[in-house]
């Protein structure tokens, strides 16, 4: 079974509106964490933001927010007031149980946003 | 530097050629990754690195691929007699140890092409 599914291949977004991109998980552990990744086209991955299992309020950071539902195993990404410069690949990401680093990443989503 | 750098950025090799892709990491962080992104994909975590020990290499798909971190800082991704399916793009990441969330800096990663 994949451990981080994300069913959007790709999303259109007008410039401004908000976006939500979707992501599930699976693992049996009771101690993970959550990670979104950006990839524009230059290849880099930039850390968006990280939601810890045990983390009781949803993350946010600027104009991103993990909508964490722990009983659903879903941790979607909300991008508040997209702007041209989001258009990017998006990967959601977990790690598994304490103190161990290793990440099992998505398939992504490509988010394109339209002027 | 600031950030993780990788090199060379592209290789172009001929199907049986080996090769090196060099990361630096960032200075101070003890958690090194490597990880294979192939194209329209999620990176693939390949292997981790607790300063020079080799903690975890079950990623790694052959007994072609070989990492080594010797002084525990600049690592090695060596792929010995490149195969056509190796083509991808080889990200490395580092992350402190004991951090919160062990968030994971990326290198802009190196695009390998076997002809």
């Amino acid at each position: 079974a994949q451990k981080i599914t994300q069913t959007q291949p790709g999303m259109f977004v007008q410039e401004k509106e908000a976006v939500t991109l979707d992501c599930t998980y699976d693992t049996s552990d009771q101690s993970y964490g959550l990670f979104w990744y950006k990839q524009p086209s230059s290849g880099e991955m930039i850390f968006l933001i990280y939601q810890g299992s045990y983390d009781e309020q949803n993350a946010t950071e600027g104009r991103y927010s993990l909508n964490f539902q722990k009983a659903r195993k879903s941790a979607n990404l909300v991008i508040s007031a997209s702007q041209l410069g989001d258009s990017a690949m998006y990967f959601c990401a977990m790690r598994e149980g304490e103190g161990y680093q290793k990440v099992t990443f998505g398939t992504g989503t490509k988010l394109q946003v339209i002027p | 530097g600031a950030g993780v750098s990788q090199s060379p950025r592209y290789k172009v090799a001929k199907r049986g050629q080996d090769v090196a892709l060099r990361c630096d990491p960032i200075s101070g962080h003890v958690s090194l990754f490597w990880y294979q992104q192939a194209l329209g994909q999620g990176p693939e975590f390949l292997t981790y690195f607790q300063n020079e020990a080799q903690l975890d290499k079950s990623g790694l798909p052959s007994d072609r691929f070989f990492a080594e971190r010797p002084e525990g800082s600049v690592s090695t991704l060596k792929i010995q007699r490149t195969q056509q399916e190796d083509s991808a793009v080889y990200l490395c990441a580092s992350s402190l140890v004991g951090a919160s969330y062990n968030e994971q800096f990326f290198g802009p990663g190196t695009r390998l092409t076997v002809l």
